[in-house]
């Protein structure tokens, strides 16, 4: 079963804006990470957020996570045609010992129109 | 560094046939995890191999496996294939089998079972 549940499922926006996608997860977590995906191919780390953080910037990046609402967001400014791909936000639940593997949510499909 | 090989790219298989995907991780790397990709259930996890041993499996049956070699290079077999296991499956190596670090992740192999 999926832990993170993207939202939205696709976005659309102007070349130049903001684009903000949300993860709501379910149980306890120990890192968040933010992952994208250009058309079927591999994966592309992004960021890593731990659990006792609470905002990460990364460039044109912004992350932030509230473990008290299990949620999580990203935050893409002054985008570009070239950010037009799918986003993953993925959980890690392990403390430091045992690997459960990233457990992954459906993703936000997102269109930048030039 | 070169990053996460996975070979072969594509793949077409028959009903009831086996293959076996081919993973090369990142030097150093010593955490290998495979994930399937479809467009029903999503990126679903389904083993993590660290110094030679299965750490941890997902939800999968018995019909996959895998394996590492010493070089850390590994290998995922599906026998008995079945239309639904058609699925791109990609690769990740990371540094730790813990899942607070990052993962890398190979281009995948595309799998049609036909």
């Amino acid at each position: 079963s999926q832990q993170g549940e993207e939202d939205p499922q696709a976005l659309s926006i102007q070349e130049g804006e903001n684009a903000t996608m949300n993860c709501s997860y379910k149980t306890s977590i120990n890192n968040l990470q933010w992952y994208r995906q250009n058309s079927g191919r591999g994966l592309v780390h992004l960021i890593l957020i731990r659990s006792n953080e609470r905002e990460k910037h990364s460039g044109r990046l912004r992350v932030t996570l509230d473990t008290s609402k299990k949620s999580s967001s990203l935050l893409i400014t002054a985008s570009r045609a070239a950010d037009t791909a799918s986003y993953f936000c993925a959980t890690g639940t392990s403390p430091g010992g045992g690997a459960d593997g990233l457990t992954f949510g459906k993703g936000t499909h997102l269109i930048i129109q030039p | 560094k070169a990053g996460v090989t996975q070979t072969p790219r594509y793949l077409i298989k028959t009903r009831g046939q086996q293959v076996t995907l081919s993973c090369s991780p990142i030097s150093g790397h010593r955490s290998v995890s495979w994930y399937q990709q479809t467009p029903g259930q999503g990126l679903q996890f389904l083993f993590e191999y660290f110094s030679e041993t299965q750490r941890n499996k997902g939800n999968f049956p018995g019909r996959f496996s895998g394996r590492q070699f010493s070089n850390s290079r590994s290998e995922m077999n599906v026998s008995t294939l079945e239309l639904g296991d058609s699925a791109l499956y990609l690769c990740a190596s990371s540094l730790a089998p813990e899942g607070n670090y990052e993962q890398y992740f190979g281009p995948g192999t595309r799998l049609t079972v036909t």
